[in-house]
């Protein structure tokens, strides 16, 4: 398993505001993922995070938008710029193990 | 190719009885199938998985049934309980030049009466 810790666990933001949002993993992982999970809906995949190198993101999302940053082996960051409410989404930092992908509690956010 | 079809959308299900949620999926790279259970304000937990050239995976009240020649594959939740109330998402997972990607289902929202 993987501990995985999120901050913050919750946010309200404006329209127009930037959110960055923190993910802890308790051992060191090669790569770790940025998933969104709109309202009720299913899990997608926002973009994998290497350290050292930049970030690989998948069709719909991009980097303007979305920036990550992943300074060391247990730790990054994801941004949501410019929000819109439509950007209201759980946000989630996952990790591989083997036996599965692991995730933090989420980022609920809120934008209005 | 790349989806994961999940069904029933919801399902309600007495104390004691049998949960039975399905999945379905075309690509035959994917080589792992997890499910999460997800409670609300919680992120997906796994709780159970299975490897392709295996049929049946048994946890506990958990059990997957995996059928290769039809792409489907199904979790059975015996004798569920009101604790086992939950969002359950299927996912398959392939490896993609050495990283492995997850594929989630649409989710099913479980509900045990007491």
């Amino acid at each position: 398993s993987a501990v995985i810790s999120q901050k913050p666990s919750r946010d309200i933001c404006q329209r127009g505001t930037s959110l960055t949002i923190q993910c802890q993993v308790d051992s060191q992982v090669t790569m770790m993922f940025w998933y969104r999970q709109q309202p009720g809906q299913s899990l997608t995949l926002i973009a994998t995070a290497n350290q050292g190198s930049e970030a690989t993101y998948e069709s719909g999302f991009v980097i303007d938008k979305f920036p990550i940053s992943r300074p060391n082996l247990t730790f990054s960051t994801l941004t949501v710029s410019n929000m819109s409410p439509e950007d209201s989404s759980i946000y989630l930092c996952s990790v591989e193990r083997g036996q599965g992908a692991f995730f933090g509690q989420g980022t609920r956010l809120t934008v209005v | 190719q790349q989806q994961v079809k999940q069904s029933p959308q919801s399902l309600i299900v007495q104390k004691g009885g049998i949960s039975i949620i399905n999945c379905a999926y075309e690509n035959t790279a994917f080589d792992y199938f997890p499910w999460y259970q997800q409670f609300p304000g919680k992120g997906p937990a796994l709780l159970i998985a299975i490897r392709p050239d295996v049929s049946e995976k048994k946890e506990g009240r958990f059990t997957i049934s995996f059928n290769k020649s039809a792409k489907q594959f199904s979790l059975h939740i015996m004798d569920s309980q009101p604790g086992d109330s939950a969002t359950y998402f299927c996912a398959a997972r392939s490896d993609t030049s050495g990283t492995y990607k997850y594929i989630f289902g649409t989710g099913t929202r479980l509900k045990v009466l007491a």
